[in-house]
């Protein structure tokens, strides 16, 4: 099983719709992630979370929130989506600390109509 | 600020050939720097990262990465690429302050590997 795991992978919906992208882990690491990525721009950072209590606003929080259900658990949403929210959402998790690598998801491709 | 910089959007190299893929980073201290990679329908995968000591790190798939200071670089290279080396290719540097733990990339260099 993969150590962290986004649902669903693929999800086309409309504008104006919520959605809820999930993300689950079996690292035990404190420290999770949610980016966008978009072809030329690289990735960035959405929303980060130290642990269960710690919510952080990253680079591209607006129109995103967020809520860390566990330790285990960080949900990204998209309270009215629009379709320039459509890309490719990757979830990551870390060990607590400066330079810890971070582990990915395989990635949720959304596409918003 | 810091930040990262991958001056080539895409490379193309023949099978067999040797790779060099350029990083360039902006920071205030000694940085905690990163290769990733992402196949195709994938997740990034960690390929090599350099915190001290030898300027010369070595990763997963042959790959190593070469840090110089005086550059402010950490080339990405491989002597032999094979054709299931193409992907996405994304330099890192490890943020400081308040948001310590956080990663700031660059854009990406998309390989292509011709047979």
């Amino acid at each position: 099983d993969a150590d962290v795991t986004q649902t669903p992978r693929n999800r086309i919906t409309k504008t104006g719709k919520r959605i809820m992208l999930e993300c689950s882990q079996t690292k035990g690491h404190d420290r999770m992630y949610w980016y966008r990525q978009d072809p030329g721009l690289g990735l960035r950072l959405i929303y980060y979370s130290f642990d269960v209590k710690d919510i952080n606003k990253g680079e591209i929080s607006d129109g995103y929130s967020v809520s860390r259900q566990a330790q285990a658990k960080f949900s990204l949403s998209l309270e009215s989506a629009i379709p320039n929210q459509t890309a490719l959402y990757f979830c990551a998790t870390s060990a607590p600390g400066r330079g810890q690598p971070q582990h990915f998801g395989d990635g949720t491709r959304l596409s918003i109509l | 600020a810091q930040s990262v910089t991958q001056p080539d959007i895409h490379i193309t190299v023949s099978e067999g050939a040797s790779l060099e893929l350029r990083c360039n980073y902006s920071y205030g201290a000694t940085p905690y720097l990163f290769w990733y990679v992402q196949s195709p329908g994938q997740g990034l995968q960690l390929l090599l990262k350099y915190f001290s000591g030898d300027t010369l790190v070595q990763g997963i798939k042959g790959f190593e990465a070469e840090f110089k200071r005086s550059q402010s670089s950490f080339n990405l290279r491989k002597p032999s690429v094979h054709w299931s080396d193409a992907a996405e290719y994304f330099c890192a540097v490890g943020a400081y302050g308040g948001s310590q733990g956080n990663l700031i990339f660059g854009k990406g260099t998309k390989l292509s590997v011709k047979p």
